[in-house]
């Protein structure tokens, strides 16, 4: 079984850009999340997706918004980025409830925003 | 606000000792609590704990949750190089997890 696919793995964008990142879950998996995850911040949760609906939101500014798909692929953007925005973005999938539920990760995607 | 808290932040230890890293956490509805390994990029799952006092052990890795003091330990026993990553905990709070900033464990040989 693939496991979770994001890409693209890095990212080097000037401010003001925007970017879209892309999710693909385990086959199967129906939930994705996303996080933000800086040097000694931890995971920042971000939004999560389930069946296309966004079923819950993390407090990051409109900036960032996603989307799913119905073959269960997510995609992030940003809008307008910032100097802060630089950071590793992870997806996770699972199956329901990902707060109840083992998470599989994908590698990332490296954003650096100069 | 809910908040996880993982110390130490950093830990450097030689092969074959012992560790503990700990989680405390004040959430508003608890529901579980999580460990995972994050050694590159991907976090892997370790364990999951919903009940006081019951042990989870894979292996060389343990964990047992406290929920009257709100807190969990992971403990790695014989520890080996391959055991250098960053722990990460996470509780679940209102249908959402909400993440330690993890320890980060050097295992020298």
């Amino acid at each position: 079984k693939a496991g979770v696919t994001q890409t693209p793995r890095y990212l080097i964008k000037t401010r003001g850009q925007q970017v879209t990142l892309s999710c693909s879950p385990i086959s199967g998996h129906r939930s994705v999340s996303w996080y933000q995850q800086t040097p000694g911040q931890g995971l920042q949760f971000l939004f999560e997706y389930f069946s296309e609906t966004q079923r819950n939101k993390g407090n990051f500014p409109g900036r960032f918004s996603g989307r799913q798909f119905s073959n269960s692929r997510s995609e992030m953007n940003v809008s307008t980025l910032e100097l802060g925005d630089s950071a590793l973005y992870l997806c996770a999938s699972s199956s329901g409830d990902p707060a109840n539920e083992k998470l599989f990760f994908g590698s990332g995607t490296q954003l650096s925003v100069l | 606000e809910d908040k996880v808290v993982q110390s130490p932040l950093s830990l450097v230890v030689h092969e074959g000792d012992t560790v503990t890293l700990n989680c405390s956490y004040e959430v508003t509805n608890f529901r579980s609590l999580l460990w995972y390994k994050q050694e590159k990029k991907a976090p892997t799952f370790l364990f999951m704990l919903t009940s006081s006092g019951i042990e989870k052990k894979s292996g060389r890795l343990s964990s047992i949750l406290d929920k009257k003091e709100l807190f969990s330990i992971l403990n790695i026993t014989a520890t080996q190089t391959g055991d250098s990553a960053v722990y990460l905990c996470a509780v679940e709070s209102n249908y959402q997890l909400i993440w330690g900033a993890g320890t980060k464990l050097i295992i020298k040989p």
